[in-house]
């Protein structure tokens, strides 16, 4: 079964980092562009980052441009978001998600909850 | 940059009604347009692709179509599972834009 978990959320005081962990399984993962989407709580989907399967390019929201960066090890088959200077409004659920020709994603994670709050 | 305006926002219904969701686009734009289903508690589920093809194993009530500004998701025979949010989304290299949603709702 294709798989994606993530983990490494949790409570976090505002100015502080997290770094959230995406373990794909049942697929290639070297072999596939990866996102990470969010959702804060009673909202709607944001996209937030992107990664190539293997030439390194990212790409990411205005929303979290230089506080947030995403990479990737294919040896381990493991997705990253590193996460500094959080805000309120960074409160979400956070999704990795299977990228696919023509930019749909085709297999999600279940999320990982990051509350930040004093 | 482009939005993606979704309507209506909230959709009264009731099972075995035909549902049209609307997807519009601040500007025309290619057909890799997504639509996803989200139900309280989960993940997002894709169901139509490029703006027509229909996700493997989706039922084929499920469709969409459209171009240019304009795309619309329909539900030709509404069932009990199918109450929920549902989402656009449109991709340009390499960024993603989500609709804003459109919750179906018992009527």
């Amino acid at each position: 079964e294709e798989q994606l978990v993530e983990s490494g959320g949790g409570l976090v005081q505002p100015g502080g980092s997290l770094r959230l962990s995406c373990a794909a399984s049942g697929f290639t993962f070297r072999s596939y562009e990866m996102n990470w989407v969010r959702q804060a709580p009673g909202r709607g989907l944001e996209w937030l980052l992107y990664i190539h399967s293997g030439d390194g390019t990212t790409s990411h929201a205005d929303s979290v441009k230089g506080r947030f960066s995403i990479s990737r090890d294919n040896a381990e088959n493991s997705l990253f978001l590193q996460m500094n200077s959080l805000r309120a409004e960074d409160t979400a659920i956070y999704y990795c998600a299977r990228v696919r020709w023509g930019g749909h994603m085709d297999v999600w994670g279940k999320g990982t909850t990051v509350i930040v709050s004093s | 940059d482009i939005q993606m305006t979704q309507s209506p926002s909230t959709l009264s219904a009731s099972v075995g009604d035909r549902v049209t969701i609307t997807c519009r686009a601040s500007q025309s734009i290619d057909r890799y347009l997504a639509w996803y289903q989200q139900k309280p508690g989960k993940a997002p589920k894709v169901l139509i692709y490029q703006a027509s093809s229909l996700e493997s194993g989706v039922p084929s009530r499920f469709s969409g179509s459209g171009s240019g500004t304009e795309f619309t998701l329909t539900i030709s025979s509404l069932q009990p599972d199918d109450f929920a949010i549902y989402y656009c989304q449109y991709y340009y290299p390499y960024f993603w834009v989500f609709g804003q949603g459109t919750k179906v709702e018992v009527k």
